[in-house]
């Protein structure tokens, strides 16, 4: 499984553009980066995903580097909503399904 | 309103009394999973199905089965419960098993005494 690697924490102003980092150094060329969300103990919420190109969607922009070894999701305007646990996830298909490998994630504190 | 439900939201239970955990999909979607959340662990995967009548295990099934009957249900059966089953229980439904935009349940609180 391509491992990720974020940030534990960030903090954020509300009303501020939100920048989490992600590396995955270990990617390879089929597969994708996703991005979920967990507010407080709710059931992850699905955020955007890539393959190689930037992609934006009414939550969140995302931005893969070049060599796809990086990426960064952009919450553009955060809101105190936005406080949560982002998970920056490489898609693994194993024996023909896909699965969800969840990291520890970074938890975004957007602060008034 | 497409979702995910899952029943019940919290459970108490005794070592070795049988339970269910349901959940069902309004989506039409194929590919079901459970998963499980600890501190400091994440979200594990319990049992995935492709389809009706095809299950396979995930990366923590012991002490777990599942069945799916019907495309829309997918429960979660601990035939005889220990301690080290509390825990933070997820179920997710995508359109397929290639499809990884998730939708998750709120989430079952179980746990075992």
């Amino acid at each position: 499984d391509a491992k990720t690697t974020q940030p534990t924490s960030m903090d954020c102003a509300e009303g501020r553009a939100a920048n989490l980092p992600c590396n995955h150094s270990t990617i390879s060329g089929n597969e994708y980066v996703y991005w979920y969300r967990q507010i407080h103990s709710q059931g992850p919420q699905y955020i955007i995903h890539g393959l190689k190109n930037n992609e934006t969607n009414e939550m969140a922009s995302l931005i893969i580097t070049e060599d796809r070894k990086s990426s960064t999701l952009i919450l553009p305007h955060a809101t105190l909503r936005d406080t949560a646990v982002y998970y920056c996830i490489v898609r693994t298909v194993i024996q023909g399904a896909q699965k969800l490998v969840f990291g520890q994630g970074t938890r975004l504190t957007i602060n008034p | 309103e497409a979702q995910v439900t899952q029943n019940p939201r919290y459970l108490i239970t005794v070592t070795g009394k049988k339970l269910t955990v349901t959940c069902s999909q309004n989506m039409n979607h194929e590919y079901m999973s459970w998963y499980r959340q600890d501190p400091g662990l994440g979200l594990r995967q319990i049992y995935y199905s492709m389809n009706v009548e095809v299950t396979d295990k995930g990366d923590v099934p012991e002490g777990y089965k599942v069945s799916r009957k019907e495309k829309r249900n997918f429960p979660l059966i601990l035939e005889s419960p220990s301690p080290n089953q509390t825990s933070l229980y997820f179920c997710a439904s995508s359109w397929d098993r290639y499809n990884t935009e998730a939708f998750f349940g709120q989430g079952t609180r179980l746990t075992v005494v």
